[in-house]
């Protein structure tokens, strides 16, 4: 039972346009959701989150939406670089619980230049 | 701070030896995570440590698998015996209480022949 699904296993964006990548939940228990970004060997990095108190949330480059009624989260990049081509995953996590977060299966990214 | 150490960056091993995969947290965290990726199941969380002390190991696959916290710098991850099965890339991640942005480490790639 997938609590977090990402549909879209890849997506390719010219660079200087947006990406939007989404992300979709099924469990009403959650209230914190992330994003966060993997390169090849790495391990994920944090990138950007929101509380469900909001309904979006803004850093550089970066945006993520939250649509609650609809379960639904989508990270928007304005510019797209080449530097950003890595696996996206989105996360999901309840404060009012335990603080293990549940993983999207990942979208990769890739910046044509 | 160097982040989250974990080593070895690569395990070989053959099937139905014992394997120990080591996670030193960044220093003041005391949350401690070890998640597996695999192409089919993504990335899920194994066992989560709070203060030391296993608070969820549920994700835990089997009884051949085990983690210890002996210290708030050290973790370890042990499979025995390990099976082709458990191939897969193991991340150990911590994080701060209060927040849920957990950080990475790069991961151990175990390969089980």
């Amino acid at each position: 039972d997938q609590q977090v699904k990402q549909n879209s296993p890849s997506l390719s964006v010219q660079e200087g346009r947006i990406s939007i990548l989404n992300c979709d939940y099924t469990n009403s228990m959650f209230d914190y959701f992330l994003w966060y970004k993997k390169y090849p060997a790495e391990g994920p990095t944090f990138l950007i989150s929101i509380s469900s108190i909001k309904d979006k949330n803004e850093d550089g480059r970066f945006t993520v939406f939250l649509n609650k009624s609809a379960k639904h989260l989508s990270l928007h990049i304005v510019p797209s670089q080449p530097g950003d081509s890595a696996v996206y995953f989105c996360a999901a996590n309840s404060r009012g619980s335990a603080r293990q977060l549940t993983f999207g299966s990942g979208t990769q990214l890739t910046v044509l230049p | 701070d160097a982040g989250v150490i974990q080593s070895p960056r690569h395990e070989v091993t053959e099937m139905g030896q014992e394997v120990t995969l080591r996670c030193k947290p960044i220093s003041g965290h005391d949350y401690l995570f070890w998640y597996r990726q695999t192409m089919m199941r993504g990335l899920e969380l194994l066992i989560y440590f709070n203060n030391n002390v296993p608070i969820d190991d549920s994700g835990m696959p089997e009884d051949r698998f085990s983690a210890k916290m002996p210290n708030a710098s050290f973790s370890t991850l042990k499979i025995q015996p390990s099976e082709p099965r458990d191939s897969a890339v193991y991340f150990c991640a911590s994080s701060l209480g209060g927040t849920t942005e957990a950080f990475f480490g790069q991961g151990t790639r175990l390969t089980v022949v």
